[in-house]
């Protein structure tokens, strides 16, 4: 089945660690298919935060990071910051689908 | 830095065809790709397809393979999306990005709303 699931909202205080939570199956994650994480922040484009699972691009804080294992992957900020307030996105790559294939987004508030 | 931009919002009637560019700047390097993706209203993103730049190859999803046409302008790092016979099911909101892998999309596009 083509589909990446993540829980739709998570919250957490200032300076806190969260973490986002992306499960797959056995046709995207569970193939060994990188994931890839990006930031949406209203009214703005979305932006990479980490690929390949566990790489930052240039410029991102070494307070995102990512880990994969079998059919699941998570992404984590520490110290969190109110302009961390977004929606999250894993993203891979499905046999199925023969495509790239999103998770539905798990939104941030940052109490 | 790079920057991917793309042109402005669209209003089509059923039926006709759109065309979408994308230009990116600040890029180093001439071998990349284009990914396409979508977000219709109320609606996860779904990706479209992917270019390659540098030789011209293609690759779509099977659901818009037989209506979308990706090409790319080396001369001038300029991607299009041109999808036929439109229906009001393709309204959304359609970004491009660059792609140092197919994999994924390293930097946006401000995507651009099409409206059927």
């Amino acid at each position: 089945q083509s589909v990446l699931t993540q829980p739709p909202s998570v919250s957490g205080a200032p300076g806190q660690r969260v973490t986002f939570s992306c499960t797959g199956t056995s046709s995207n994650l569970g193939a060994g298919y990188d994931v890839h994480w990006y930031q949406e922040v209203p009214g703005a484009a979305p932006k990479l935060l980490i690929y390949s699972d566990t790489l930052r691009p240039s410029g991102v804080p070494d307070r995102f990071s990512g880990s994969k294992s079998a059919t699941s992957a998570s992404l984590a900020i520490t110290g969190l910051q109110v302009q961390d307030e977004a929606v999250y996105y894993c993203q891979s790559y499905d046999t199925s689908l023969r495509g790239l294939l999103f998770g539905g987004g798990t939104e941030l508030t940052v109490l | 830095q790079v920057q991917v931009v793309q042109s402005g919002a669209e209003v089509k009637t059923p039926g006709s065809s759109v065309k979408v560019s994308c230009k990116i700047s600040g890029y180093t390097s001439n071998i990349f790709g284009i990914n396409w993706v979508r977000r219709a209203p109320g609606q996860g993103f779904q990706w479209v397809g992917w270019i390659n730049v540098y030789n011209g190859n293609t690759d779509s999803t099977q659901s818009l393979r037989d209506r979308v046409t990706l090409t790319a302008e080396t001369s001038t790092n300029i991607a299009y999306m041109e999808l036929n016979s439109l229906t009001s099911d393709d309204t959304a909101l359609y970004y491009c990005g660059l792609a140092t892998r197919k994999t994924h999309l390293d930097f946006w596009g401000q995507g651009t709303l099409v409206s059927v």
